[in-house]
């Protein structure tokens, strides 16, 4: 089973706008990754951050964790049509078990 | 090569058919990943290797499902009797080791009918 839930489900923002997407999960996690996923492709990593950081920045993207309320968000500044995508959470859970759990997702459409 | 490669990259299935999902991860990759991923959903493990050792199977669904790495490298992922509750993308990654920055392929869509 997937282990928490992007919030919101699906999101549509105008060209240069903003873009906030929420994470949470259920299990204590040794690191946290946001993966972009375009319509009929694999997934692409994008930024991982470990659960003994609070914010991490890569480009246009920021990504935070508080790891009190399992939970993580992705901000996507100035937003362009290419950032059209889903975006999945991804836990790596403490414990030693080598494998990712994904969240659902949040579907960003951006305006031109 | 530049990236994994998956094949066939669509794949229509009678249901009760046999189907084999191959992956290429990348060249020296020693971890290797199986996801599912169904329709407006996120993907799901369902297996782990590392090298030729299938290390975790937790997520096969059934005994209909497996997966094999027999030298280490290309792997592939074995469906019998496929049902309809098959039908998804079959994601494969690759990392150098664990589960750090997986490298995704373009994923295999099974439609079973």
């Amino acid at each position: 089973s997937q282990q928490g839930e992007e919030d919101p489900q699906a999101l549509s923002i105008q060209e240069g706008e903003n873009a906030t997407m929420n994470c949470s999960y259920k299990t204590s996690i040794n690191n946290l990754q946001w993966y972009r996923q375009n319509s009929g492709r694999g997934l692409v990593h994008l930024i991982l951050i470990r659960s003994n950081e609070r914010e991490k920045h890569s480009g246009r993207l920021r990504v935070t964790l508080d790891t009190s309320k399992k939970s993580s968000s992705l901000l996507i500044t100035a937003s362009r049509a290419a950032d059209t995508a889903s975006y999945f959470c991804a836990t790596e859970s403490q414990g030693g078990s080598e494998k990712l759990v994904f969240g659902k997702g949040t579907k960003l459409t951006v305006n031109p | 090569g530049a990236g994994v490669s998956q094949s066939p990259r669509y794949k229509v299935a009678k249901r009760g058919q046999d189907v084999a999902l191959r992956c290429d991860p990348i060249s020296g990759h020693v971890s290797l990943f199986w996801y599912q991923q169904a329709l407006g959903q996120g993907p799901e493990f369902l297996t782990y290797f590392q090298n030729e050792a299938q290390l975790d199977k937790s997520g096969l669904p059934s005994d209909r499902f497996f997966a094999e790495r027999p030298e280490g490298s290309v792997s592939t992922l074995k469906i019998q009797r496929t049902q309809q509750e098959d039908s998804a993308v079959y994601l494969c990654a690759s990392s150098v080791l664990g589960v750090t920055e997986a490298f995704f392929g373009q994923g295999t869509r099974l439609t079973v009918v």
